[in-house]
């Protein structure tokens, strides 16, 4: 197991155009975290699933945002009409049930020209 | 959840000692306290969790007061390639972790 793997690592796209990240966890890890990470700031807190479960949403996940994990294993955090705001490191995180910390992916890093 | 603060900045040379100290005054009774450290274009990495006193590993030493209302990471002998942000954080081990800013550490040949 290589840890926590996120694809694409960049990505660039229009405003207005959709966009789907992929996030594959760490195999007996069923929990799932999305954080979003700008330049200079620590990463925000996004969504968190345990196993397909989608357990808690932030108010930064507006419309536009949805996650899923459909079968408890890989997960996809799809923006819808991309504006510029929306630029960012978009982190993957993973754990166990009782965790001694995260394990975080390099990241997807999303530019909206 | 519990507000951290940390410097926003500090500078070491190579081969000191470097300890790097957080305030978490509001910090609950099930909340353990994790350090995290972070490269540019990387995800953080977990670094040590400690819930009070003193804990250890290959990379770093957590020490937390007896009130546990801060606490202080401690790398030995850093080396440049520590040159990173480092994130206190509290949590209760079930949810979000709430990063602040962080600490950037440079260091100084």
């Amino acid at each position: 197991d290589t840890g926590v793997s996120q694809n694409p690592r960049h990505k660039i796209t229009k405003r207005g155009q959709n966009v789907t990240f992929r996030c594959d966890p760490i195999s007996e890890h069923n929990r799932l975290y999305w954080y979003r990470q700008t330049l200079g700031q620590g990463p925000e807190f996004l969504t968190y699933f345990q196993n397909e479960a989608q357990l808690e949403k932030s108010r930064l996940l507006s419309d536009r945002f949805s996650a899923e994990r459909p079968k408890g294993s890989f997960s996809t955090l799809e923006i819808q009409r991309t504006e510029q705001g929306d630029s960012a490191m978009y982190l993957c995180a993973s754990s166990l049930q009782d965790p001694e910390g995260y394990t975080f992916g390099s990241g997807t890093r999303l530019t909206v020209v | 959840l519990a507000k951290t603060t940390q410097p926003i900045s500090m500078d070491s040379y190579e081969g000191q000692e470097v300890n790097i100290t957080c305030s978490h005054n509001n910090i609950a009774t099930n909340d353990y306290i994790t350090w995290y450290q972070q490269f540019p274009s990387q995800g953080p990495r977990f670094i040590i969790q400690g819930y009070k006193t003193k804990v250890t590993n290959e990379v770093a030493s957590l020490f937390i007061p007896a009130d546990r209302k801060s606490s202080t990471l401690s790398l030995p002998r850093v080396s440049l390639s520590d040159t990173a942000v480092y994130y206190c954080l509290v949590a209760d081990g079930n949810n979000r972790l709430a990063f602040g800013k962080g600490n950037q550490v440079v260091v100084i040949p």
